[in-house]
């Protein structure tokens, strides 16, 4: 059964950095490209970010590049986002997910980032 | 990369049917066959509904079907019931290389 547990969520101030984690279970996870998906309270889906299994390639939504690094450790079965330069847009439930046929097919229950003064 | 146009809301009574659409340009939906469905309910997280256009993934019932037409991609729920009732998002490959979504559609069973 795939598996994946995001972590690292929680309160920051603007301007401020936060690294989010997600543990993957149940899949060949470094043959597996990854996603983060962002969604605000009450809102809809916002992708973020995707990294090839080899980490190589990534890409990232406009709204982030320069900011948000995407990066895996797959002796650990682990992707991260390392998010810089908070702003309160950026606040809400951050996703992990697993890439299949173009979609996102496996997804994780999220961790709340919260960026306030 | 401006999110693809769904309706905010559709509506119709146990064993009807629902048609979702999901409109976006040529540098995404129209461009590829690879857009997908997800459904949400309240304080869940998205479930993968259809991908690439018209495929469900195992475990989907079939009464959820999908299809495109130019830079209009639609989902359909077939007899509908009432656990189908959630939030659906569309989701597209983009000529970028990144995914864009749906604003999402709220699905309610009269």
């Amino acid at each position: 059964e795939v598996q994946l547990v995001e972590s690292g969520g929680g309160l920051v101030q603007p301007g401020g950095s936060l690294r989010l984690s997600c543990v993957a279970s149940g899949f060949t996870f470094s043959n597996s490209w990854m996603h983060w998906v962002r969604q605000g309270q009450g809102k809809g889906l916002v992708w973020v970010s995707r990294i090839y299994g080899d980490g190589r390639d990534t890409t990232y939504a406009d709204s982030v590049k320069g900011r948000f690094t995407i990066s895996r450790d797959n002796a650990k079965n682990t992707l991260y986002l390392q998010m810089n330069s908070l702003r309160a847009e950026d606040t809400g439930v951050y996703y992990c997910a697993t890439d299949g046929g173009y979609s996102l097919y496996h997804w994780g229950q999220g961790t709340l980032v919260t960026v306030s003064s | 990369q401006s999110a693809l146009t769904q309706p905010p809301s559709v509506s119709a009574s146990p064993g009807q049917s629902v048609t979702i659409s999901c409109t976006g340009t040529s540098s995404d939906v129209g461009g590829y066959n690879r857009v997908s469905w997800y459904q949400q309910p309240p304080g869940t997280a998205p479930k993968l509904m259809i991908y690439e256009v018209s495929n469900r993934p195992s475990g989907v019932p079939d009464r959820f079907s999908g299809s495109k037409s130019g830079n209009t991609a639609f989902l359909t729920i077939s007899g509908l019931q009432a656990e189908d009732e959630a939030d659906y998002y569309c989701g597209s490959f983009t000529s970028s290389n990144t995914r864009v979504f749906g604003g999402g559609t709220k699905v309610t069973v009269l």
